[in-house]
């Protein structure tokens, strides 16, 4: 099987700009979570969609935005980038609640915001 | 809430010697418990996981985990290090009372002294 993808791995944005990240799960794999991983922070989760529907979410501002599609892949867009927006973004799927709820990760976008 | 630590955000360790990495929940209830390893540059990679099937967990790449309710912990061994250990590894914990979310603990960097 093929492992989740996304896209794109890099991207450098400017203050006030918007950018969308890509992730396509694991072929079955119905639940997608998102995180941001910044040094020193660790990994802070985002949100998580199951079946097109938001099942968690993370402390972050409404800028922080996703959505899942019927596919299962799943978008993140962030607006009006900040400066400490600048991270590494990972994408985790997983087979979802009752079923395994093991993740695994994309390899994730670096996103640099200048 | 539950809660994940890690004590030593940087352990150093010489070839061939024994790794350790610590890792304590809060939670009374024993719950799933993951370790995942990060090399430089890319996602999160599932070493092991604990599903109440055995306490003690073998992963992959000669490492293993032991559950321990009564020390609320699950710390990561590995008899001999090999400089391709060099990585940051993260613990965490499937939180039953909040839809299963993951809890992670902030990482531990672990070096490998030729």
């Amino acid at each position: 099987k093929a492992g989740v993808t996304q896209t794109p791995r890099y991207l450098i944005k400017t203050r006030g700009q918007q950018v969308t990240l890509s992730c396509s799960p694991i072929s079955g794999h119905r639940s997608v979570s998102w995180y941001q991983q910044t040094p020193g922070q660790g990994l802070q989760f985002l949100f998580e969609y199951f079946s097109e529907t938001q099942r968690n979410k993370g402390n972050f501002p409404g800028r922080f935005s996703g959505r899942q599609f019927s596919n299962s892949r799943s978008e993140m867009n962030v607006s009006t980038l900040e400066l400490g927006d600048s991270a590494l973004y990972l994408c985790a799927s997983s087979a979802g609640p009752g079923a395994d709820e093991t993740q695994y990760f994309g390899p994730g976008t670096r996103l640099l915001v200048l | 809430a539950q809660s994940v630590t890690q004590l030593g955000s940087h352990v150093s360790v010489s070839e061939g010697a024994l790794v350790l990495l610590r890792c304590n929940y809060s939670s009374s209830v024993p719950p799933y418990l993951f370790w995942y390893v990060q090399y430089p540059n890319q996602g999160l990679q599932l070493l092991l996981k604990y599903t109440s099937a055995a306490t003690l967990v073998k992963g992959i790449n000669g490492f293993e985990a032991e559950f321990k309710k009564s020390e609320t912990s699950f710390h990561l061994t590995k008899p001999s290090a090999h400089m391709s250990d060099a990585a940051e590894y993260f613990c965490a914990v499937s939180d039953p009372g909040n839809n299963r979310k993951l809890i992670w603990g902030l990482g531990t960097s672990l070096a490998v002294n030729p």
